[in-house]
């Protein structure tokens, strides 16, 4: 299976900072990579597919880059609502995989 | 608005079969280049794909749970299920059911709805 290593695992951040996840697979997945954001009793929310193509609904502030086997998003702006913990996933190979998660708190 | 709901036993014993069945609103289990998926997550494994049923019936698993797991559906219900055979503690999990999409109207690239998902535990 592709793993998905995120950095950092834990990140503490202030409303208003921009902070960028890092996701590295283990082989090339070319773009077949998205990223969720799930929130305490909640399933996971899409919020970008295809490494880049950001989701129907969901706000400018996010957006994701990177191809083959370094991919980062990036939130411009902390709102408070975007504490949370996010998970990278691949779909390149199957079984798809996802990372560990990095969790966003509030500093 | 596309929903997906999941229903069944939350407790079982070990060796038992766990049944989940996924009810869905606001599209078809027989869509176009959509895809129902299973997903579960535990503390100890994270988010862990279980496997699909694709629009036109086909299926894929987790090649871990592959000998245990099947996926399949109900038209006239527009719904579909998972069954997981022999559970241990090790199956204990919130577990999803979601909707894939397509890019390019092939390639599954990302699960774009979910349901609230479900905790099973297996415990004596």
């Amino acid at each position: 299976d592709i793993q998905l290593t995120q950095s950092p695992s834990f990140l503490s951040a202030s409303v208003g900072d921009r902070v960028t996840i890092t996701c590295r697979a283990s082989q090339d997945i070319n773009t077949y990579l998205a990223w969720y954001q799930q929130k305490p009793g909640n399933p996971p929310k899409l919020l970008i597919y295809g490494a880049s193509t950001l989701q129907g609904g969901v706000p400018s502030r996010f957006s994701g880059s990177g191809s083959r086997t370094e991919f980062t998003l990036t939130v411009s702006s902390l709102q408070p609502e975007d504490f949370a913990t996010y998970y990278c996933q691949q779909l390149n190979t199957y079984p798809p995989t996802f990372g560990q998660g990095t969790r966003l708190e509030i500093k | 608005q596309v929903q997906l709901q999941e229903s069944g036993p939350g407790l079982l014993e070990p060796s038992e079969t766990l049944s989940l069945t996924c009810t869905v609103s606001g599209d078809s289990v027989t869509s176009q280049n959509h895809y129902w998926i299973w997903i579960r997550q535990s503390p100890g494994k994270g988010l862990e794909y279980i496997g699909y049923l694709s629009y036109s019936g086909g299926t894929n698993y987790n090649p871990s749970l592959k000998s245990r797991v099947a996926i399949s559906r109900d038209t006239s219900k527009n719904q579909f299920s998972l069954k997981l055979t022999s559970v241990t503690a090790v199956d204990t999990a919130f577990y999803y059911c979601a909707r894939g999409s397509t890019i390019f109207g092939v390639v599954l690239s990302h699960f774009d709805y979910w349901g609230q998902g479900t905790l099973v535990t297996v415990s004596s």
